[in-house]
């Protein structure tokens, strides 16, 4: 089955403290996975996708095939960064994504 | 560009009424989903919409039914509300691996 779980509903750290928001998947295939980010008031967006292997907002996110994690990362949280977080998994070939259930991250000053 | 539109913002509905949540797109895009969005659920797919004319059902269809009117809108309908359709709804668009979300509708079925 095709599954995306994100254990931590909320994620609570200081600014400045590294960030590492968990993500595991189940995939019998080639997995194609991503992070989606929704700040307060705004609209749910792409923050990274694990093909492109970039650094955004000074997040990254390694694909472990062997540990089917997906984790996303950031040595120096921001408060900028507090925002509801979601993995999320392509199914085959269509469009089609399968998301976790979503960490809040909240970052205090 | 206005991406994705999604209209009414807020509805309250009753047990038992119909209505449709509106959704349209000014990206030309060809694919386009409907989610709900619950505490500890995340996002699930209601249905989605590969191009026009095309339909196919999602993780949680029932209760649910959708047109693809046109390339730009896709508009998602239920016949009779239950508390619980109790949710946010967003309507989604993609060229292809990336999804443009639109700024979701509340609905609350009493």
């Amino acid at each position: 089955a095709q599954r995306v779980t994100q254990p931590e509903k909320l994620l609570s750290v200081f600014k400045g403290a590294p960030v590492e928001l968990k993500c595991n998947y189940s995939y019998s295939g080639s997995p194609e996975l991503f992070w989606y980010v929704q700040y307060s008031r705004q609209r749910l967006q792409l923050l990274l996708r694990h093909i492109s292997r970039e650094s955004i907002k000074g997040f990254t996110a390694d694909l472990n095939k062997g540990e089917t994690s997906f984790h996303l990362k950031k040595p120096f949280a921001q408060e900028e960064d507090s925002a509801m977080y979601y993995c999320a998994l392509r199914s085959g070939n269509t469009g089609k994504l399968i998301f976790g259930q979503g960490t809040t991250l909240q970052v205090k000053p | 560009n206005a991406g994705v539109t999604q209209t009414p913002k807020f509805q309250v509905l009753k047990t038992g009424q119909s209505m449709t949540l509106q959704c349209a797109q000014d990206m030309n895009h060809n694919s386009m989903y409907w989610y709900r969005q619950d505490p500890g659920m995340g996002l699930r797919l209601i249905y989605y919409s590969a191009s026009e004319g095309t339909t196919d059902k999602g993780e949680v269809p029932n209760g649910y039914n959708v047109s693809r009117l046109n390339k730009r809108e896709f508009s998602l309908r239920l016949e009779s509300a239950a508390p619980s359709q109790t949710s946010v709804y967003f309507c989604a668009s993609s060229p292809h691996y990336e999804q443009y979300f639109g700024p979701g509708t509340r609905l609350t079925v009493t």
